[in-house]
């Protein structure tokens, strides 16, 4: 089984829905990312977390929301969708190393996101 | 100066040959680097990993950083087919902790 799930894999939607993609992990992992990609501009921090009561926004949260119920799950909510918001979203998990020292992030396999 | 940047390419390189991947950066994630490899439609798979001035060696890798230049590389020798994919520099403070920033990422094709 993979460590780290992403469901659903793909969605299409339409503008204004209220969408929520979830994350899981197996790995025991404290940290946990939202990233989004979109062609020609790389992988972008959403929002990451360190543990259950540690949220944290990354570089472009406006439009998102995540919770994280537990250790093993974190998930990122889109309000009231847009065009704009049309990407591949991956999870990231990291171990939670001390700062300064190695934090390898293993990704999910994507959710593949079309808002109509 | 964007944070992390990288030629998109794409980048060929015969097969058996050495391909070289160069990225520059700005001091805002000037701490810790990593290079992943990404498939079409597939996840980032991290390859390396590098904190400290000079060279770092991984089988057929080797990724290098120079921080008074502000440039991560990766060197991929014996290139094979199958190495062809994206291959994406991230860096980060506090080990990448606070999440990585990512460069657009290279295409790189190797030709039979």
């Amino acid at each position: 089984d993979a460590d780290v799930t992403q469901t659903p894999r793909n969605r299409i939607t339409k503008t204004g829905k209220r969408i929520m993609l979830e994350c899981s992990q197996t790995k025991g992992h404290d940290r946990m990312y939202w990233y989004r990609q979109d062609p020609g501009l790389g992988l972008r921090l959403i929002y990451y977390s360190f543990d259950v009561k540690d949220i944290n926004k990354g570089e472009i949260s406006d439009g998102y929301s995540v919770s994280r119920q537990a250790q093993a799950k974190f998930s990122l909510s889109l309000e009231s969708a847009i065009p704009n918001q049309t990407a591949l979203y991956f999870c990231a998990t990291s171990e939670g190393l001390l700062a300064g020292v190695r934090e390898t992030q293993y990704f999910g396999p994507g959710t593949r996101l079309l808002v109509l | 100066q964007k944070e992390v940047e990288q030629n998109s390419g794409p980048l060929s390189v015969p097969e058996g040959a050495i391909a070289s991947l160069n990225c520059t950066y700005s001091d805002r994630v000037s701490q810790s680097f990593f290079w992943y490899r990404q498939y079409s439609g597939k996840s980032p798979e991290l390859i390396m990993s590098i904190y400290s001035n000079g060279d770092k060696e991984d089988g057929r890798f080797t990724a290098q950083l120079n921080k008074a230049s502000q440039y991560v590389s990766l060197l991929i020798r014996d290139s094979q087919p199958s190495d062809s994919a994206t291959y994406l520099c991230a860096g980060g403070m506090r080990g990448g902790a606070d999440g990585l920033t990512f460069g657009k990422g290279t295409h790189l094709i190797i030709q039979p």
